[in-house]
C-alpha cells in the first residue's frame, strides 16, 4: 500500500503568491482531513471530509484558505494569497470510517513544509 | 468540549530506563483515546487506541498506555528506552457519541534518549 501521497514535499515561494497543496488519500478511504502544524501552535486540524463532503471547515484560519476534494482519490489546499505567517507544515491524512463513531485511526502523509518568504 | 493535555513538553530518558509520558484528558462521558508518534520529518503514526475495551492497551515497539477513569488519565509507557524511540508523542481525543471522525491532539511531547 503506498499510503497518504502528499505534494509538493517542500514549497518555498514569496508572500502573495497562490499555493496548492494535493494529497491522494489512501485507496478506499472515506474520509479526508488536513491538519497544519507549527511549533506556535501545535497540530491543527483545518478542515475534514467524509465522502468528499466537507464536514467541518471551523479550523481554517480565513477566506485565503480553500479546500477541495473532487473525487475520492484526491484533494487540494489553496492559500490565496499566501504570507508569511502561513508558513508551517502541512498535513493530509485519511481513515476509513466504518464504526461511524470515533474510533477511526487516521493514516497521515509525509507532510508538505510551506515556507513564505 | 473534549480535550487532553500532555504534562511536559520535553522528556529526557537514558536508554534502557522507563519511558512515561502524560496525558490527561477531559470528557462528560469515556472517550476514545489514541497515542500518536511522529518522527522526525515525517507524518504523524498510530502507536496504539482505547476503545473501551481492556484499559491496558499495547500497541507497536513495545509501547503501552493504561486507561484510568478515576484519574482521567492515559499515560504511554515503555519498560526500557531504545535510542529509536527518540521522537515526538501525541495524545488525542475523540467522541466516542459523535458520527464524526475528528480526532482533538495534544501539545506534543518531545522525548529525548540518552545514550
Amino acid at each position: 500500500d503506498a499510503g497518504v501521497i502528499q505534494s509538493p514535499r517542500h514549497e518555498v515561494t514569496e508572500m502573495g503568491q497562490e499555493v496548492t497543496l494535493r494529497c491522494k488519500p489512501i485507496s478506499g478511504h472515506n474520509s479526508l482531513f488536513w491538519y497544519r502544524q507549527t511549533m506556535m501552535r501545535g497540530l491543527e486540524l483545518l478542515i475534514y471530509f467524509n465522502n468528499n463532503v466537507p464536514i467541518d471547515d471551523s479550523g481554517m484560519p480565513e477566506d485565503r484558505f480553500s479546500a477541495k476534494m473532487p473525487n475520492a482519490s484526491f484533494s487540494t489546499l489553496k492559500i490565496q494569497p499566501s504570507e508569511p505567517r502561513d508558513s508551517a507544515v502541512y498535513f493530509c491524512a485519511s481513515s476509513l470510517r466504518t464504526s461511524g463513531r470515533g474510533t477511526d485511526t487516521q493514516y497521515f502523509g509525509p507532510g508538505t513544509r510551506l515556507t513564505v518568504l | 468540549a473534549q480535550s487532553v493535555t500532555q504534562l511536559g513538553s520535553h522528556v529526557s530518558v537514558s536508554e534502557g530506563a522507563l519511558v512515561l509520558l502524560r496525558c490527561n484528558y477531559s470528557s462528560s462521558v469515556p472517550p476514545y483515546l489514541f497515542w500518536y508518534v511522529q518522527y522526525p520529518n515525517q507524518g504523524l503514526q498510530l502507536l496504539l487506541k482505547y476503545t473501551s475495551a481492556a484499559t491496558l492497551v499495547k500497541g507497536i515497539n513495545g509501547f503501552e498506555a493504561e486507561f484510568k477513569k478515576s484519574e482521567t488519565s492515559f499515560h504511554l509507557t515503555k519498560p526500557s528506552a531504545h535510542m529509536s524511540d527518540a521522537a515526538e508523542y501525541f495524545c488525542a481525543v475523540s467522541d466516542r457519541r459523535s458520527s464524526a471522525s475528528k480526532i482533538i491532539f495534544g501539545s506534543g511531547t518531545r522525548l529525548s534518549i540518552r545514550p
